[in-house]
């Protein structure tokens, strides 16, 4: 099985800034990443897949990126419906298909 | 629109069993495989269980392999967890979602459904 790890577990940015977002495979996922953005009492919904696709609709301040077994999503300029929990997940090996821990983006 | 929406939910004891469904629309739901990850009370994320769009590939984590029971009905466009022998730790929201045409995400979600575990 596949261990991801997200850090930080929480990340405090003020509204406009540039916030990154980490996320660590135990072993290389060949580009089958995929983030996923939760807001409270919603739904999980797709951002990006293949490390840097972004799924339809989603804005160009979401970029993902990375390689091997380290990768980031980052987020240009913070807007208020940003602020939320942000999942890692990847589909290299399978099953179980498995997810990271989140990390909540809290504003400052 | 796409939609998938649960069903079923709700308190069962230690032991018991419960189902929950999942009705989709707004795609050809036959050609798509389908699966359950839940989310426990304050957690993340665990992926439980996928099935492909003619019922012959099904996948289990191993956390409910052998308890739960994945199915669909391509003629009503319902997807299906038999949940046998529930624990305390299955305790969670339920979501369906479909997976991505072209890779092993989920590109489409429901609400979910709430199934509490408790004596």
């Amino acid at each position: 099985e596949i261990v991801m790890t997200q850090s930080p577990a929480t990340l405090s940015v003020f509204p406009g800034d540039r916030a990154t977002l980490s996320c660590r495979a135990s072993q290389s996922l060949r580009g089958h990443l995929a983030w996923y953005q939760q807001r409270p009492g919603q739904a999980p919904r797709l951002l990006i897949y293949g490390v840097s696709t972004r799924a339809t609709g989603v804005p160009a301040r979401f970029s993902g990126s990375g390689s091997g077994t380290y990768f980031t999503l980052t987020i240009s300029s913070l807007q208020s419906e940003d602020f939320a929990v942000y999942y890692c997940q990847q589909y290299e090996s399978w099953p179980p298909i498995t997810f990271g821990q989140g990390t909540r983006l809290e504003s400052k | 629109e796409v939609q998938v929406v649960e069903s079923g939910g709700g308190l069962v004891k230690p032991g018991g069993s419960l189902t929950v469904s999942c009705a989709a629309s707004g795609f050809t739901f036959s050609t798509y495989s389908m699966n359950w990850v839940r989310q426990a009370p304050g957690k993340g994320l665990e992926w439980l269980s996928s099935i492909s769009g003619g019922s012959d590939y099904v996948h289990y984590a191993d956390s409910v392999k052998g308890r739960f029971s994945i199915s669909r009905d391509n003629v009503k466009n319902s997807l299906f967890l038999q949940m046998n022998r529930l624990k305390a730790e299955d305790t969670a929201v339920y979501y369906c979602a479909r997976e991505s045409w072209n890779s092993f995400t989920f590109d489409h979600w429901g609400q979910g459904i709430l199934v509490t575990v408790s004596s």
